[in-house]
């Protein structure tokens, strides 16, 4: 298994405190990636990293921020968590841009938002 | 805009059966189409993946088919065990980009 670690893997907050979540990964990996998953979604991509200090937004990046300091760790805050945030978040990890780089997940963090 | 269209929902297949998911896509500049395999609890893990200047690809008891003409892929688990029941995402990323577009996934139950 790829060296992802989600931290935490559950939690539950109230609306209106901000949460951030983290991952991180020994492979040394350029790229790593947040997605949510929600029933009837699929998994939606909220931001990505090419690189220490440079991030892109995904389809659902309202509400979200990131930040990436480390190679090794990549942030995921919700500034004023909203119960519409509440979601199984997914950390991937990949090694470099182009054809055929497979993204390796994490196991998640559970988020409630009550 | 949903570019990954997957079916069905979920599915359910007879030990040993043929299960079969289907996907289609909108955006001609897809290039890259992996197939996830995700288990309760659990993140998904690449099953296998295709690129369309190829129309089959087979590891295993799993097959995607590619019908580039079509928008269309698919993917095939032959002799179906319980151990296979799991949700499936298909997923697409266009040429030149990290990103991926996935399905909305399909719940498959092997019953014994």
């Amino acid at each position: 298994d790829a060296g992802i670690t989600q931290s935490p893997r559950h939690k539950v907050t109230e609306t209106g405190t901000p949460v951030t979540l983290r991952c991180h990964q020994t492979e040394n990996h350029r790229y790593m990636y947040w997605y949510r998953q929600d029933p009837g979604h699929g998994l939606r991509l909220i931001h990505y990293s090419y690189g220490v200090k440079d991030t892109d937004k995904g389809e659902v990046s309202d509400g979200y921020s990131v930040s990436r300091s480390k190679t090794e760790d990549f942030l995921l805050t919700l500034e004023s968590a909203t119960s519409s945030q509440t979601s199984v978040y997914f950390c991937a990890i990949s090694e470099s841009q182009g054809i055929n780089q497979p993204q390796h997940f994490g196991d998640g963090t559970r988020l409630s938002i009550l | 805009q949903q570019q990954v269209k997957q079916s069905p929902q979920s599915l359910i297949v007879q030990k040993g059966g043929i299960s079969i998911i289907n996907c289609a896509y909108e955006n001609t500049a897809f290039d890259y189409f992996p197939w996830y395999q995700q288990f309760p609890g659990k993140g998904p893990a690449l099953l296998i993946a295709i690129r369309p200047d190829v129309s089959e690809k087979k590891e295993g008891r799993f097959t995607i088919s590619f019908n580039k003409s079509a928008k269309q892929f698919s993917l095939h688990i032959m002799d179906s065990q319980p151990g296979d029941s799991a949700t499936y995402f298909c997923a697409a990323s266009p040429a030149g980009y990290s990103t991926l577009t996935f399905g909305k996934g399909t719940m498959l139950l092997v019953s014994p």
